[in-house]
C-alpha cells in the first residue's frame, strides 16, 4: 500500500514553455501532499504543501505565481511551472503523508532548454 | 542552527561492516522519526520510522531514538555494495493541527566492496 505516483518522469522543454506534472495517491486518499525540489547533489527543499479544497502554503522563496498548485481531489495534485526558463531544471518530486510517514512519488526530472 | 542536521559525508564501510548513521535535531516536541534512503536520481524511500526511545530493528536496519539527547541513528549492520546511498532523517511535529516534516541534507553512504 501507500504508492504515490509521478507523471511525467521526464520533461524537456524550451524556454517559455508551461509544464504540468501531476501527483497521485494510488491506493490511499490524501487532502495534502507536498512538493519537492531536488538540485543535484543537493537536499531536498520543500516548495509547497497542496491542500484540496483550498490553497496551497507556499515556502518563503517560492513563487506562487510561478509555480502552480491544483488539488483537486483527494487523490491527485499538480504542479505547473509557467514560464519556465533553465534555472527551473530540476528534480520535482511530491510525497503524501499516510500517518506521520511520508511517502514519495518517484519524481519527474524537468530540462528547460 | 539547523532544524535537521547529519554530517554529509561521504561515510566509507567496508563491505560486511556496520555503518552508522547519525542525526540530530532541535525541536524538542518532535513526535516522529524517519529515515529514508535516497539512490543517485531516485525519489526518496522510507527504510525506518521510530516514536519512542530505545532501539528498533528491523533486518539488518537498527533505529536508535534519545530524545532526551534530541538525537537519531541509524545502523546498518552487514553493509552491502546495494546500501550505497544517500541515508535521510526526518523528523515530523504536529503543531497547531498541523504536520511538518523537517530533512536534513542527508548522509551519504559508500560501501566498499
Amino acid at each position: 500500500g501507500a504508492v504515490v505516483s509521478q507523471h511525467p518522469s521526464w520533461v524537456i522543454c524550451k524556454s517559455g514553455t508551461s509544464v504540468k506534472i501531476e501527483c497521485r495517491s494510488l491506493d490511499f486518499q490524501a487532502t495534502t501532499m507536498f512538493w519537492y525540489r531536488q538540485f543535484p547533489k543537493q537536499s531536498l527543499m520543500l516548495m509547497a504543501t497542496s491542500n484540496e479544497g483550498s490553497k496551497a502554503t507556499y515556502e518563503q522563496g517560492v513563487e506562487k505565481d510561478k509555480f502552480l498548485i491544483n488539488h483537486a481531489s483527494l487523490t491527485l495534485s499538480t504542479l505547473t511551472v509557467t514560464s519556465a526558463h533553465p534555472e527551473d531544471s530540476s528534480f520535482y518530486i511530491c510525497s503524501a503523508p499516510v500517518g506521520p510517514s511520508q511517502y514519495f512519488g518517484p519524481g519527474t526530472r524537468l530540462l528547460v532548454l | 542552527q539547523k532544524e535537521v542536521e547529519q554530517n554529509s559525508g561521504p561515510l566509507s564501510v567496508p563491505e560486511g561492516a556496520i555503518a552508522s548513521l547519525n542525526c540530530t535535531y532541535s525541536d524538542r516536541v518532535s513526535q516522529s522519526f524517519f529515515w529514508y534512503r535516497q539512490y543517485s536520481g531516485k525519489s526518496p524511500e522510507l527504510i525506518m520510522s521510530i516514536y519512542s526511545n530505545g532501539d528498533k530493528e528491523d533486518g539488518r536496519f537498527t533505529a536508535q531514538l534519545n530524545k532526551a539527547s534530541q538525537y537519531v541513528s541509524l545502523l546498518i549492520r552487514d553493509s552491502q555494495p546495494s546500501d550505497s546511498a544517500t541515508y535521510l532523517c526526518a523528523v515530523n511535529t504536529y503543531s497547531g493541527g498541523y504536520q511538518k516534516v523537517t530533512f536534513g541534507t542527508g548522509t551519504k553512504l559508500q560501501v566498499i566492496p
